[in-house]
């Protein structure tokens, strides 16, 4: 599976955007782009997740560059509970492809 | 939809004895689990990758004897720490695999095993 990078941390203002990055340069033409998050001390919470439209649900939009080699979540208003790690994974689709958890961005949104 | 569970959610043992984890699919079937570590301030490690009824795949440098896997259905996986010590204190956490419905990986709520 292609690696990522994201930044270790960002801080955000509570009730803006949060745009979170990640570059993910070497992956392939059939694997996905999968966001988590983890609040402390819980297990990883499934976010969104897509291979190269942008994608919208109750949570976060994800924007997928054109020629996939970043992407961006979006949390529109973000709340103190949105404070976590996000982690983005690259991975094939089937349900048997494991994921490989990088160090992922600490969140801290802020009053 | 798409919950998992974990049983316990915390326990605390001595050094030497054997601990099981429950890991379960409350409302589908998985036929892939996933067992994932985690130490303080550290990201998750995958230990091992779970099939129901055969044999668990280890990841490199995970002792298969102590971490024993079995996925006897599809909506239940174990993992026994044996004769655990206390660098097997950590937090571990099991996940399933949708098939069908995005192939999304869902995640337990985890278990943290102290041992004394």
């Amino acid at each position: 599976d292609a690696k990522t990078t994201q930044p270790p941390s960002m801080d955000c203002a509570e009730g803006r955007a949060a745009n979170l990055p990640c570059n993910h340069s070497t992956i392939s033409g059939n694997e996905y782009v999968y966001w988590y998050r983890q609040i402390h001390s819980q297990g990883p919470q499934y976010i969104i997740h897509g291979l190269k439209n942008n994608e919208t649900n109750e949570m976060a939009s994800l924007i997928i560059t054109e020629d996939r080699k970043s992407s961006t979540l979006i949390l529109p208003h973000a709340t103190l509970r949105d404070t976590a790690v996000y982690y983005c994974i690259v991975r094939g689709k089937a349900a048997g492809n494991k994921l490989t958890f990088g160090g992922g961005t600490r969140v801290l949104v802020k009053p | 939809g798409a919950v998992v569970s974990q049983h316990p959610s915390w326990v605390i043992c001595k050094s030497g004895t054997s601990v099981k984890i429950e890991c379960r699919s409350l409302d589908f079937q998985a036929t892939t689990m996933f067992w994932y570590r985690q130490f303080p301030k550290q990201s998750l490690m995958l230990m091992a990758t779970s099939n129901e009824g055969s044999k668990a795949t280890y990841e490199q440098g995970v002792e298969k004897d102590k971490f024993l896997i079995n996925h006897a259905s599809l909506t239940l996986s174990t993992l026994t720490v044996t004769s655990a010590h206390p660098e097997d204190s950590s937090f571990y956490i099991c996940s399933a695999g949708v098939t069908g419905l995005s192939d999304t990986q869902y995640f337990g709520p985890g278990t943290r095993l102290t041992v004394l």
